[in-house]
């Protein structure tokens, strides 16, 4: 175990729906990433928060957003849904110091029908 | 922009014998930090090994050892003693030295499989 969790496991939804994925980091991290994993496209990152702050943005679309809130916990919110948006979503979360190394989440697995 | 290649897309080893993941970057950075995540079928990313750049000296977890080759760019995965559960998708993956958190880029993975 990790120590990031994510919520839902797993999540079902329809072409032009919004979900928002959720992800608590573990105790004392103040950074969290956001990557996508999907069949052609393997891990690619897609924006990162520190201490609440926008941070760093990779490849996220426009119908893409997410916030880090006071305590921590970060939200990926995915409007607009089509079907290429099917991946499994990862969180991780890093230290302040040392290596930084990233630790991950179970994911989301997102399924756009 | 750094890109990371992972040339063996699947690997195969016969359990108890040792194989090597290979991986190579492209850089202009003189330090920075290269990593081995394993993804299971659970998909779950779990942490293999890490090395820092400015460290001549390979990185070694049990069974998992890193060849570095800073000169050349490359940063193998070497799996001694291989155990069924070893069995997995192997991602090699490379993060900047920014004095700030930065993210990972991560290669296409190789699929590695354990024969008994």
């Amino acid at each position: 175990d990790s120590g990031v969790t994510q919520t839902p496991k797993h999540l079902i939804t329809a072409t032009g729906q919004r979900v928002t994925l959720r992800c608590s980091p573990r105790s004392g991290d103040l950074s969290v990433y956001w990557y996508q994993q999907s069949l052609d496209q393997g891990l690619q990152f897609l924006i990162q928060y520190y201490n609440g702050e926008e941070r760093a943005k990779g490849n996220i679309l426009e119908r893409f957003s997410a916030q880090q809130f006071p305590d921590l916990h970060s939200e990926l919110n995915l409007s607009s849904l089509e079907l290429g948006d099917s991946a499994l979503y990862f969180c991780a979360s890093s230290t302040s110091n040392g290596l930084k190394t990233q630790y991950f989440g179970p994911g989301t697995r997102l399924l756009v029908l | 922009a750094q890109t990371v290649t992972q040339s063996q897309p699947e690997m195969s080893v016969q359990e108890a014998e040792t194989v090597t993941l290979s991986c190579t970057y492209d850089t202009s950075e003189s330090d920075y930090y290269l990593f081995w995540y394993k993804q299971p079928p659970s998909r779950q990313m779990i942490l293999v090994i890490r090395q820092e750049a400015y460290k001549q000296q390979n990185a070694t977890e049990n069974r998992f050892s890193v060849n570095f080759q800073k000169a050349a760019k490359s940063f193998s995965l070497k799996i001694s003693d291989s155990q069924l559960g070893d069995a997995a998708m192997y991602f090699c993956a490379y993060r900047s030295p920014n004095s700030g958190n930065t993210p990972l880029v991560f290669g296409k993975g190789t699929r590695l499989s354990v024969i008994a």
